[in-house]
């Protein structure tokens, strides 16, 4: 059964700081790979998506994750950290062939300090 | 072009009762999924709809169901409440529902069993 895990439950960066959020991944072929943030009160927003090609992906907001099959790892970063990146992100490995295939991790949640 | 709604924002109920949840999707959106996101547990798939059937469904008991319109608008229903249903729900569209299609979450519906 596929599976993900961030080993990381609570970050805390300072502003203009870089950030790294890992991502380990299970899964018996190629993986279909997403990162999401949920701000309080809010539903998740897709930052980026891993399907195939290029194992650097670029998303929105100056986020990019880098696919690295060796390592089963899918890590999501960002080279200045704003105070608005504060919020919980979530990790998710999944299939073709539909969003029930897709399993969630249980989340890390950024805290940015000035 | 607006977003994924939900509504109500905030429930309460008490043990026993049932409760229906709504969600309009984007509009063009034809496949809807509902998501059960605790503390515990994390994000997990409930059910998706595409064209008014039920495409897919997760691992929850028979007391959650739902059903969707011909407008592609879906509602959820939770009969015979327990403490355990208190959760957030999330309502997330996509045009096709397949794992490469973006799906866009609505803010999702805090309800609170009592």
């Amino acid at each position: 059964a596929q599976s993900v895990t961030q080993p990381d439950i609570h970050i805390t960066v300072s502003e203009g700081a870089s950030l790294e959020l890992r991502c380990n991944y299970s899964y018996g072929a190629t993986p279909y790979l997403f990162w999401y943030v949920q701000s309080p009160g809010q539903g998740l927003q897709l930052l980026l998506k891993y399907f195939s090609g290029d194992t650097l992906v670029q998303g929105i907001k100056g986020f990019e994750a880098e696919f690295k099959r060796s390592q089963s790892s899918f890590n999501l970063r960002k080279p200045s950290v704003h105070w608005s990146d504060a919020a919980e992100y979530f990790c998710a490995v999944g299939a073709r062939g539909g969003y029930q295939k897709v399993t969630f991790g249980t989340g890390t949640k950024l805290q940015v300090i000035p | 072009k607006a977003g994924v709604t939900q509504t109500p924002r905030y429930l309460i109920k008490t043990r026993g009762q049932q409760v229906t949840l709504s969600c309009s999707p984007i509009s063009g959106h034809r496949s809807v999924s509902w998501y059960q996101q605790t503390p515990g547990q994390g994000l997990q798939f409930l059910f998706e709809y595409f064209s008014e059937t039920q495409r897919n469904k997760g691992n929850f008991p028979g007391r959650f169901s739902g059903r969707q319109f011909s407008n592609s608008r879906s509602e959820m229903n939770v009969s015979t409440l327990e403490l355990g249903d208190s959760a957030l729900y999330l309502c997330a569209s996509s045009a096709t529902g397949e794992s490469t299609d973006t799906q866009y979450f609505g803010p999702g519906t805090r309800l609170t069993v009592l």
